[in-house]
């Protein structure tokens, strides 16, 4: 079936070190992934995406890995900071066409001080 | 910057009851959704609206539900008869097109709705 799932429900870092958050999806014919940050109480906030013709995309201390053969996506924070605490979710949409997103379920990661 | 906007932050309602969930959507936007997101778990996708018509919906998104844009600036939600499982936070979300490509949907900061 389509699906996208995330590996690990909470992951917890210790201030200063990098993340690495698994996302994994089952539609090859997704065309575009999102990662979102969400914060307690608030909306989905946009962090990167990264189109299917591409495998690697970065942005200010974040970077998504897109991996088709294995059907992998990855977000790695540099240098984690407590602000960025909050549930991360990665996002498909199966084709321009549809605009609907799918979201996986979400991870938490904590960062200790 | 520019963000997407809804109200009220929180309904309260007696099942049965009709509510209105109100969303502004960033001006230049052309793309307008809502989603909705149950207690732990996953962010549900509703529906999606362009030229005053929705182009796209999912199977929660039935009868009780509808959409419309009242003008140039308001996107609105309605359930028509709310349900105990209908308590939710309802997320608005809105997108350009740039060069036919897909752009970003950006997300308001949600209505939650309890129904009692």
């Amino acid at each position: 079936g389509e699906s996208v799932g995330l590996h690990l429900p909470t992951l917890s870092v210790q201030e200063g070190d990098n993340s690495i958050i698994n996302c994994a999806y089952s539609n090859s014919a997704s065309d575009y992934f999102i990662w979102y940050k969400q914060e307690s109480g608030k909306g989905p906030q946009f962090i990167i995406d990264i189109r299917s013709n591409m495998d690697k995309r970065q942005g200010q201390r974040v970077t998504v890995l897109l991996n088709k053969t294995v059907k992998h996506l990855s977000l790695q924070i540099a240098a984690t900071q407590p602000g960025d605490s909050a549930v991360y979710f990665c996002a498909e949409m199966y084709d321009t066409g549809r605009r609907a997103l799918t979201f996986g379920s979400g991870t938490r990661l904590q960062v200790q001080p | 910057e520019p963000e997407v906007t809804q109200t009220p932050s929180h309904q309260v309602t007696q099942m049965g009851q009709e509510v209105i969930l109100r969303c502004v959507p960033i001006s230049n936007h052309l793309y307008f959704y809502w989603y909705r997101q149950i207690l732990g778990q996953k962010v549900e996708f509703l529906v999606s609206f362009y030229n005053n018509e929705i182009s796209e919906k999912s199977e929660i998104f039935d009868d009780q539900f509808s959409v419309e844009r009242p003008d140039g600036s308001n996107f609105t939600l309605k359930i028509r008869s709310t349900k105990l499982e209908d308590s939710a936070m309802y997320f608005c979300a809105s997108s350009d097109v740039i060069s036919g490509y897909t752009d970003t949907q950006y997300f308001g900061p949600g209505t939650r709705l309890t129904v009692l």
